[in-house]
This record gives C-alpha cells, sequence and structure tokens, in this order.
C-alpha cells in the first residue's frame, strides 16, 4: 500500500517565524489532503490539493504529483498554530474517494 | 451549521464488554470513514462507507463492527474481541463534488478500558 512520510517530525518555532512541511508518498495519489489537529484533538481540513499551489491566509499548499510530494508553508506563525499538522493521501476510483492513508504528522510547537 | 457530531466524548469501557460509538452528519455527505488514533501516531482506517447499506474494511477493521442504515449515521461497536480498544476513534465524512472532496471530521470519542 502507499506509505507516507512527514517531516520533520517536530518543529519548535519562534512567534513570526516561517516554516515549511514536508510530505512523500511512495506512490502516486490523485487525492492528497492537509490537516490540523488542535491540543484538544479536533482535526480541521486545511487542503484538498491534489497537484498545484493553493492559499488561504497565512497558510499555502503545493503538491508536485509527478514527483509525489506536497509541502505546506506557514508563514508569520502564531501561538494558535501550534498542534500536529497531517498530510493524507489516496486513490480515487470511478469518480469515489478511496482510503485516504494518512502520516504520522508533524508536531509543531509556535512559542511567544 | 452543517457539521458532523460523535457521542460519548469520553467512554468507559469494562473487559468483555461491547461499546458502541455514535457519529452523526448533517452535510449531506455520502462517503463516511472511522478512524483510530493512538498516542504520538497518525490515523488509521477502521472502515469506510460509500454508500448506505454498503462499506469496508479498511486496515485495523478486525475487533470491530459498523452498519450504515441511514445516510446521516455510521455507528461503531467496539466488541470484546478487539483486544486493546484504549484509544482516539474519529469519525468523518466527505461528499461527491470537487468543491466537497476535502474530509470533515468529527471532535472524537475517548475510549479507556478499566
Amino acid at each position: 500500500g502507499i506509505q507516507v512520510e512527514q517531516s520533520p517530525p517536530d518543529l519548535i518555532l519562534q512567534e513570526g517565524a516561517n516554516s515549511t512541511l514536508r510530505c512523500n508518498f511512495s506512490d502516486s495519489v490523485n487525492n492528497l489532503q492537509w490537516f490540523h489537529q488542535n491540543p484538544w484533538g479536533q482535526l480541521i481540513n486545511l487542503f484538498y490539493i491534489p497537484s498545484g499551489t493553493k492559499q488561504n491566509g497565512r497558510l499555502s499548499a503545493t503538491t508536485v504529483a509527478t514527483e509525489r510530494y506536497s509541502l505546506l508553508y506557514i508563514s508569520s506563525s502564531q501561538t494558535t498554530d501550534s498542534g500536529v499538522y497531517f498530510c493524507a493521501g489516496g486513490p480515487f476510483y470511478g469518480g469515489s474517494q478511496g482510503n485516504l492513508i494518512f502520516g504520522k504528522g508533524t508536531k509543531l510547537s509556535v512559542k511567544p | 451549521d452543517g457539521g458532523i457530531t460523535q457521542s460519548p466524548k469520553y467512554l468507559f469501557r469494562k473487559e468483555g464488554q461491547n461499546v458502541t460509538l455514535s457519529c452523526e452528519q448533517n452535510l449531506n455527505h455520502d462517503a463516511m470513514y472511522w478512524y483510530r488514533q493512538d498516542p504520538g501516531q497518525g490515523l488509521r482506517l477502521i472502515y469506510y462507507s460509500q454508500i448506505v447499506n454498503d462499506f469496508q474494511k479498511g486496515d485495523i477493521a478486525e475487533g470491530y463492527s459498523v452498519s450504515r442504515e441511514k445516510k446521516e449515521s455510521f455507528p461503531l461497536t467496539v466488541t470484546s474481541a478487539q483486544k486493546n480498544p484504549t484509544a482516539f476513534y474519529l469519525c468523518a465524512s466527505s461528499g461527491s463534488d470537487r468543491v466537497d472532496y476535502g474530509y470533515t471530521f468529527g471532535s472524537g470519542t475517548r475510549l479507556t478500558v478499566v
């Protein structure tokens, strides 16, 4: 099955700093999503991004499908950005989603 | 507001008991999923359903059962056959239109064996 590797596993930032999180896939995926899990366990979908670049406020993501990786950029980080960032990928079958396979996550701590 | 509701938030199970976790969505999504998360780990798929009255096993289905009798509901039963059920359980749903492909998650149920 598809393997998902995320790096770095842990990241500590000073408030206001920028960061880049990376996600590598062992095989091609045509369903790729990024999530943020807050310290209380709630998972929020950040991006559905099988290819190309998207931006949402201080967050942006780029997926290079031909090279099987995706990047999540966080600019001007804030303490509320702390938590765990997961990427997940999987196939589409005839218009329906298959399983999303999750990476182990990047744990981000933003210090004031 | 549309969303996914999981209940209860905390659940304690005695050895040998079956327990059922509730998951309800009002997003009109066709697909629903159950994931398990252990401390410091990613999410692992237990079961998923693309349509009412149909569901498929995920990577760790042993010791679990599900039903999908209504589009809005996808309950998960943790049976006594599940040897290590203490974990955080997350339910998700997704739509069938491109604008709706992103997974929406519930707030989770923390299950502890006592």
